[in-house]
Order: C-alpha cells, then structure tokens, then sequence
C-alpha cells in the first residue's frame, strides 16, 4: 500500500540559509514522486516530479530532490532559502492503482517559514 | 506545464442554494480531472475523479448526489455543490492530467463560504 510521511508540519529558517524538507514513501511499485508548494489560498504548483530516470532532481525556483530508494525518501532542499518560499509543501506519491490507473497519495504538508 | 483555471476564485452563497465552480484547461486535452476540498491547514481531500464523457468515480464519504461533477468535454469540467450547507464552505481545487501520464496539474481553487 502506498503512503507518504512528510516529517514537519513545519519547519522555520532564516533567509539565506538552507531548506530541508523531509519525506518517506512507501509503494508496492516503482512510483512517481513529486513535491508541490502552495501558497496562500492558491492552487498548487508543480517544483519537480522523479520518475526513475535521475535521482537527483532540480526542480524551479532552485528547489531540487534527492530520490533515495534504500532509505524510501525524496527530501526537498534548497542552498538559500529566499522569502518567497514561505508556503506550504506537499510530497506527493503517484503509483498504479489495481484498476490500472494512477493512485495519487498526498502527504499531510510541511509549512515553511522564512525569517529575515 | 499546463494551464488551469478556476472559476470563480471565490463565492458567498446562502445555505440551501447551488453552486458551480468551473474548472477549464486552457492548453491541454484533460482526459482525467480530479476535484479536491482542502480546509484550513490541512492536506488535500480527493472528492472524485472524472473521465472525459465519463461518470465520475466519487471517494468514499462523499456525497455524489450533493456533489455533482460533469467532465462534458476534454478542456471543462464543473463540480456543483447543491443545496449548500455551511460545512461545505472549503477551499475546491481541481486538477487535470493527460493521457498516460500521472502529472497533476492544478487550478488555483476556489473558495467558497456558505452562510
């Protein structure tokens, strides 16, 4: 069965300094992973998506992903963390389903704060 | 990656009345849409999945006859919440994927309040 544990509820950093968001998987199958971020009273937007052919991601804004299978993670991180990043941010896990569809599993969401 | 619109980006309604919400794709062919509602500081909740020209397929909990959704064509599908209820009032976000792929992509919701 599929699930994704987002670590933080949230998590606060100074700008300029680095961005860590942690997220564990699990999937019977070979799943795509994501991260969107949201903010406020906003739709989501897509950061990046890993679907097998790197492990290491970049996404925009400067946010890239590790996908490390042994340890069933995919943490989202960035060098320097600007204002503007202050939002929320989804891990997102997306695997066949037993109809033969995609099952899209969001994780509870991690908001980060950005102190000046 | 695609365009998703949502209309409207926010709506007032008295308890008992219906309500729309549009949710086009402005540059890609949607075969599947997925409609959500997100209360204040939590995840996303998926309410249903629609197949263009398709019923849609509703999650468990949700009402199919409180929340209809009409996936009518490849670039629109609408969700109406009938005989609105001020615990509907929530934030309704829809999202569109392509054929074969498992990309989401998402409007900017709509926030509806109920009084």
């Amino acid at each position: 069965a599929q699930s994704v544990t987002q670590l933080d509820s949230h998590v606060s950093v100074s700008e300029g300094t680095p961005v860590l968001l942690r997220c564990n998987y699990s999937s019977s199958y070979s799943p795509s992973l994501f991260w969107y971020v949201q903010h406020p009273n906003k739709g989501l937007q897509l950061l990046l998506k890993y679907t097998s052919a790197a492990t290491l991601v970049k996404g925009i804004n400067g946010f890239e992903a590790e996908f490390k299978k042994s340890e069933t993670s995919f943490h989202l991180t960035k060098p320097s963390a600007h204002m503007s990043d202050a939002a929320e941010y989804f891990c997102v896990v997306s695997d066949l389903s037993a109809t033969g569809g995609f099952k899209t599993i969001f994780g509870a969401g991690t908001r980060l704060f950005v102190k000046a | 990656g695609a365009v998703v619109s949502q209309h409207p980006s926010w709506v007032i309604c008295k308890s008992g009345t219906s309500v729309k919400i549009e949710c086009r794709s402005l540059d890609f062919q949607a075969t599947t849409m997925f409609w959500y509602r997100q209360f204040p500081k939590q995840s996303l909740m998926l309410m249903a999945t629609s197949n263009e020209g398709s019923k849609a397929t509703y999650e468990q909990g949700v009402e199919k006859d409180k929340f209809l959704i009409n996936h009518a064509s490849l670039t629109l599908s609408t969700l109406t919440v009938t005989s609105a209820h001020p615990e509907d009032s929530s934030f309704y976000i829809c999202s569109e994927t392509g054929r074969g792929t498992d990309t989401q992509y998402f409007g900017p919701g709509t926030r509806l309040t109920v009084l």
